[in-house]
């Protein structure tokens, strides 16, 4: 069965340093992942998804992730944070590209320091 | 051109009453999936409608039902609440065939409180 680990439920970092963003996944199949991003009170926005192709997926707000299979990482960088970032980020994985449930990580609360 | 749009908001109901969520997909999407988001939880997969069956359920029990009209939007009925149902409840649209793939659209939720 598929899961996601997220390291770190809150993650506080300075204005304009580095963003980085802990997944690991477990999937007995090639997975596809996914990072959403929930801010207050609203849905979840989809920042970037693997979907086998390119390993280093760019997504949208400047956030990119590397798909590292020998690490069966995800991890989410943007290399500098802006105030708008805070929210809370979510990733996911699924067996086959939409066509399966997506299964969520327990979340990491992202707080952006002045 | 509409995202996920959900109703109502925000719901308050009493342990053992029932109480109906609807979802209206983004146009042009044929499929919807239902999560439950517990406070500081990830979303649960419920279930997923398509061509108005539900395609693949989560570990949810029977109380959790769900139905898709000829117009592609869902309801979600939960029948017997329980205080542990309160939640917000994640509404989510795709298209079934895309030669791009697809993706999950998600609505803005409705915030289930079970008093």
């Amino acid at each position: 069965a598929q899961s996601v680990t997220q390291l770190g439920s809150h993650v506080s970092v300075s204005e304009g340093a580095l963003v980085l963003l802990r997944c690991n996944y477990s999937s007995s199949v090639p997975p596809y992942l996914f990072w959403y991003v929930q801010y207050p009170n609203q849905g979840l926005q989809l920042l970037l998804k693997y979907t086998s192709a390119a390993t280093l997926v760019k997504g949208i707000n400047g956030f990119e992730a590397e798909f590292k299979k020998s690490e069966t990482s995800f991890h989410l960088t943007k290399p500098s944070a802006h105030m708008s970032d805070a929210a809370e980020y979510f990733c996911a994985v699924s067996d086959t590209f939409g066509d399966d449930k997506i299964i969520f990580g327990k979340g990491t609360r992202l707080h952006i320091l002045p | 051109d509409a995202g996920v749009t959900q109703s109502p908001t925000h719901l308050i109901k009493t342990r053992g009453q029932q109480v109906t969520l609807r979802c209206s997909p983004k146009s042009g999407h044929d499929t919807v999936s239902w999560y439950q988001q517990a406070l500081g939880q990830g979303p649960q997969f419920i279930f997923q409608y398509y061509e108005e069956e539900e395609r693949q359920r989560g570990n949810f029990p029977d109380r959790f039902s769900g139905h898709q009209f000829p117009n592609y939007s869902s309801e979600l009925n939960v029948n017997a609440l329980l205080l542990g149902d309160s939640a917000l409840y994640l509404c989510a649209s795709s298209l079934a065939v895309d030669g791009s793939g697809y993706e999950q659209y998600f609505g803005p939720g409705t915030r289930l409180t079970v008093t």
